[in-house]
């Protein structure tokens, strides 16, 4: 089984910053199986990235991923007031713990 | 536009079954290329997957809930079911429905329903 981690936990952030999230296999997966989510409180997870770099339909091209083998980042490239909350890698039946996107 | 739309108890008694329905919208179930996920968010905490069960019918299920899981599809309803049997306070959770793109990634979620475990 595969697991995901995720750092950091918490990313104290203001609108227009950069955000790099941070998500590692505990063994090389295929690019194409690794995906990222954004929850905000009481809603369902959103998908923002599958296969690592593909941005889902809808999603805002300040959302990028990127990596490969064990390694794999989500970038923000300037956040919006929208865009705090948590997010989750995925890689088939694992979720990483989460990353947290909060204001500074 | 697809939609999905879970139902059932939201408070389940301690060693009994957990039973919820996700019900879709706006496609087939039986399209090819998908399968159909049951997700769990206990309060405060992260996400945890319960299972798929494949358009062919085939399942795959978490192995630390195997024991304990079932997800079974009505075709003719449209529909989709979970079953988790011998329930602790530990279940207690929000179960989302999800479809996925074949076991990849999940492309649309239900908004999920809060179950919790009490006597």
């Amino acid at each position: 089984e595969i697991v995901l981690t995720q750092s950091p936990g918490t990313l104290s952030l203001s609108p227009g910053e950069r955000a790099t999230l941070s998500c590692r296999a505990s063994q090389s997966v295929s690019s194409s199986y690794l995906a990222w989510y954004q929850q905000k409180p009481g809603q369902a997870p959103r998908l923002l990235i599958y296969g690592a770099s593909s941005r889902a339909t809808g999603i805002p091209d300040r959302f990028s991923g990127s990596g490969s083998g064990t390694d794999f980042t989500l970038t923000i490239s300037r956040l919006e007031p929208e865009d705090f909350a948590v997010y989750y890698c995925q890689q088939y039946g694992s979720f990483g713990p989460g990353t947290k996107v909060d204001i500074k | 536009q697809l939609q999905l739309q879970e139902s059932g108890s939201g408070l389940v008694k301690p060693s009994q079954t957990l039973s919820l329905t996700c019900a879709v919208s706006g496609g087939s179930i039986s399209s090819g290329g998908y399968s159909w996920s049951w997700i769990r968010q206990p309060p405060g905490k992260g996400l945890e997957w319960i299972g798929y069960i494949y358009h062919s019918g085939s399942t795959y299920y978490n192995p630390s809930l195997k024991s304990r899981v079932t997800i079974s599809v009505d075709r003719s309803k449209n529909q989709f079911s979970l079953k988790l049997s011998s329930v602790t306070a530990a279940d207690t959770a929000v179960y989302y429905c999800a479809r996925a793109y074949d076991f990849w990634f999940f492309d649309y979620w239900g908004q999920g329903t809060l179950v919790t475990v009490s006597s």
